[in-house]
């Protein structure tokens, strides 16, 4: 079975910095993309991230670009998400999913919060 | 900016009832889009990809259809369990954008 579950959500100051990972199981993860998706309390889905097989290719949403580093470690088969200059804006349930041959999600994680505040 | 709009964002409907709601692209994404379900608390699942082809292990009362900018996702006779939001997304090219959602009740 594929498992995705993430960790390190916690309450942050604004200006700080957090690290998320995601370790997964039940799958060839250096063979699939992976990516990131955020929800704020009571909001939509916004997507964050996506990193490509190997870590050849990133992406990033426009509000995150320029703070936030995605990356992969294949020998330990997880996910991270690295989280810099944190906002109050960035306060989510940050999940992380695979995608399959395109980027739709076909598993997701059950989430880690993630708060910004003072 | 991409924009992915889905309407209506709330409806309610009875059980056995069919309902269909939209998602409309700002430009033309192909078929290059999924639909998710999301339960309250819960991650969102993935129901429908490529626009209509139904994810392994979903219910068969799904269904989705549509190219280009205009996309139908359908629920064949609503059950009590098919309470959630409902996500579009595409995927063509980055930014990956989600609609924002269309909540069902019963």
């Amino acid at each position: 079975d594929v498992h995705l579950v993430e960790s390190g959500g916690a309450l942050i100051q604004p200006g700080g910095s957090l690290r998320l990972s995601c370790a997964t199981s039940g799958f060839t993860f250096n063979t699939y993309t992976m990516g990131w998706v955020r929800q704020a309390p009571g909001k939509g889905l916004e997507w964050v991230s996506d990193i490509w097989t190997g870590g050849s290719r990133t992406y990033y949403a426009d509000s995150v670009k320029g703070r936030f580093i995605v990356s992969r470690d294949t020998s330990g088969n997880t996910l991270y998400l690295q989280m810099n200059s944190l906002r109050a804006e960035d306060t989510a349930i940050y999940y992380c999913a695979r995608a399959g041959s395109k980027s739709w999600y076909d598993f997701w994680g059950q989430g880690t919060l993630v708060t910004v505040s003072s | 900016d991409m924009q992915m709009t889905q309407s209506p964002a709330s409806l309610s409907a009875s059980v056995g009832d069919s309902v269909t709601f939209t998602c409309r692209a700002s430009r033309d994404i192909r078929n290059d889009l999924a639909w998710y379900q999301q339960k309250a608390g819960k991650a969102p699942s993935l129901l429908i990809y490529d626009a209509s082809t139904l994810q392994s292990g979903a219910p068969s009362r799904f269904s989705g259809s549509g190219s280009g900018t205009y996309f139908t996702f359908t629920i064949s006779g609503l059950q009590p369990e098919d309470v959630a939001t409902y996500y579009c997304q595409n995927y063509d090219d980055a930014p990956l954008t989600f609609g924002g959602g269309t909540k069902v009740e019963i």
